[in-house]
C-alpha cells in the first residue's frame, strides 16, 4: 500500500518566521504535490515535482519555495509566513497516469 | 485549462437513502477522471477512477459513478448510505500540464448522513 507520510500533523509558527513542511513517500513515484485546502475552495495545487531536482509552479506558488533533493522527499518552504498561509497542507505522490495518493495532512496556524 | 464544479457544498441525507452528488468539469483536451473522500482530520483517500473503458466505475464501499461525456459530467452516486459514509466528497480532473499529470479539484461537498 502506497504510504504518503508528511512530518507533522499541527503546527504553530509565528510570522516572519521560515517554516519547513516536509513529505515522504515509499513507491517510487516519480511526481509529487503540495496543495492546500481552505473551506469552500478545494484544494489548490501550490508546487509540484515531476523528477530530483526538478519543479513547476501551480496555481498558487507566492510565498512558497520546494525542494527535491531525493526522489522520496519533497519540502514546501514558507520563506517568511504569513497569517493568510493559516491553512490545511496536504502532499501527494502519483506515478505517470495514475491516481495521486495522499498524506494526512498538516495543519499550519499562523500567529 | 480545466475546471470542475460540485453543485452542491452541502447535502443532508437519511440513512439508508440514496445520493447523488454531482460533478460537471470542463476541458479541452481528454482528461482523467477521480472521486476522492475526506474524512474528519485525515487527508484524501481515492474513492473510484475514470482512466478509460466502460463509463460507470464502481468502488468497494457501494459507490458508483458514471462518465458522460455528453454531458461532461461524473456524477457519484450510491443506492442506500450509511452513518459511516458521512465525510466530504471532492471531484477531480486530470490532464497533462507542463510536465506531469496534474489534478484539479471542486470545491468539495460535504455529505452528512442523518439517523
Amino acid at each position: 500500500d502506497v504510504k504518503v507520510t508528511q512530518s507533522s500533523r499541527y503546527l504553530v509558527k509565528r510570522t516572519g518566521e521560515k517554516v519547513f513542511l516536509e513529505c515522504v513517500q515509499d513507491m517510487d513515484h516519480e511526481n509529487m504535490f503540495w496543495y492546500r485546502q481552505d473551506p469552500g475552495l478545494g484544494l489548490r495545487l501550490i508546487y509540484f515535482s515531476y523528477d530530483v531536482k526538478m519543479k513547476e509552479k501551480g496555481d498558487i506558488p507566492e510565498g512558497y519555495s520546494v525542494s527535491r533533493e531525493k526522489k522520496e522527499r519533497f519540502s514546501l518552504i514558507l520563506e517568511s509566513a504569513s497569517t493568510n498561509q493559516t491553512s490545511m497542507y496536504l502532499c501527494a505522490s502519483g506515478g505517470s497516469n495514475q491516481p495521486q495518493h495522499f498524506g494526512d495532512g498538516t495543519r499550519l496556524s499562523i500567529l | 485549462a480545466q475546471s470542475v464544479t460540485q453543485l452542491d457544498s452541502q447535502v443532508p441525507v437519511f440513512e439508508e437513502a440514496p445520493v447523488e452528488l454531482r460533478c460537471n468539469y470542463s476541458s479541452s483536451v481528454s482528461v482523467y477522471l477521480f472521486w476522492y473522500v475526506q474524512y474528519p482530520n485525515q487527508g484524501l483517500q481515492l474513492l473510484l477512477k475514470y482512466l478509460s473503458g466502460s463509463t460507470l466505475v464502481e468502488s468497494i464501499n457501494g459507490f458508483e459513478a458514471e462518465f458522460n461525456k455528453s454531458q461532461t459530467s461524473f456524477h457519484l452516486r450510491k443506492p442506500s448510505v450509511h452513518i459511516s459514509d458521512t465525510a466530504e466528497y471532492f471531484c477531480a480532473v486530470s490532464a497533462m500540464s507542463g510536465s506531469a499529470r496534474q489534478l484539479t479539484f471542486g470545491s468539495g461537498t460535504q455529505l452528512t448522513v442523518l439517523p
